[in-house]
């Protein structure tokens, strides 16, 4: 069984200002990672994934995220952020031998502050 | 082109009625997937296709729910004797095939009064 953890609900950040939104995963198989964006009346948007290679992965809108297989951890980054990037983001799993099911953390709502 | 397509986009009904959402996937993407998502909380699984078989339809949380795809691309899920319970927001995704990313749909929200 795979499941997602996101520590942090609510993110609150002001612009310009780095940002780390923090992802822990528990999984008895290997996974791949993803990192989800949901806009307010929009659908889920892709940010970036992890399936093999390196362990940095940069995605859209100069997001990146790092998968660290020790800590199981898939935490995401953002140097600068801008009021734009007020959204929900979620962290999600699927095993890498199956189905691509998604496993979802129950979000993180980033809100950048003027 | 046109992405992941969900009606209707809102759909109030009252306790014990039958309901249909439809997802109109992304032409030609084999893998359709339902998801549902309740209030403060993500996304959970609820059934896969890969074609018109139901691949794994294990995240169904019980017999009255039910979903097809007679064709390979629109598909329908179906919600019996609705429960005030089954208020949420209702997401479709579809993929080039069970490998590729998952594009997802505007989503319909179900209240059930």
């Amino acid at each position: 069984a795979q499941s997602v953890t996101q520590l942090d609900s609510q993110v609150p950040v002001f612009e310009e200002a780095p940002v780390e939104l923090r992802c822990n995963y528990s999984s008895s198989v290997s996974v791949y990672l993803f990192w989800y964006v949901q806009y307010p009346n929009q659908g889920l948007q892709l940010l970036l994934k992890y399936l093999s290679g390196s362990t940095l992965v940069k995605g859209i809108n100069g997001f990146e995220a790092e998968f660290n297989k020790s800590q199981t951890s898939f935490h995401l980054r953002k140097p600068s952020v801008h009021i734009s990037d007020t959204a929900e983001y979620f962290c999600a799993v699927s095993p890498s031998g199956g189905a691509n099911n998604l496993f979802f953390g129950t979000g993180t709502r980033l809100t950048v502050i003027p | 082109g046109a992405g992941v397509s969900q009606t209707p986009s809102n759909k109030v009904t009252e306790k014990g009625k039958y309901v249909e959402l439809r997802c109109d996937p992304i032409s030609g993407h084999t893998a359709l997937y339902w998801y549902r998502q309740s209030l403060g909380q993500g996304p959970e699984f609820l059934i896969y296709f890969q074609g018109t078989g139901a691949a794994d339809d294990s995240g169904l949380p019980n017999d009255r729910f039910f979903a097809v795809r007679p064709e390979g691309s629109v598909s329908t899920l179906k919600i019996q004797r609705t429960e005030r319970g089954d208020s949420a927001v209702y997401l479709c995704a579809s993929s080039l095939n069970r490998r590729e990313t998952q594009y997802f749909g505007p989503g319909t929200r179900l209240l059930v009064l």
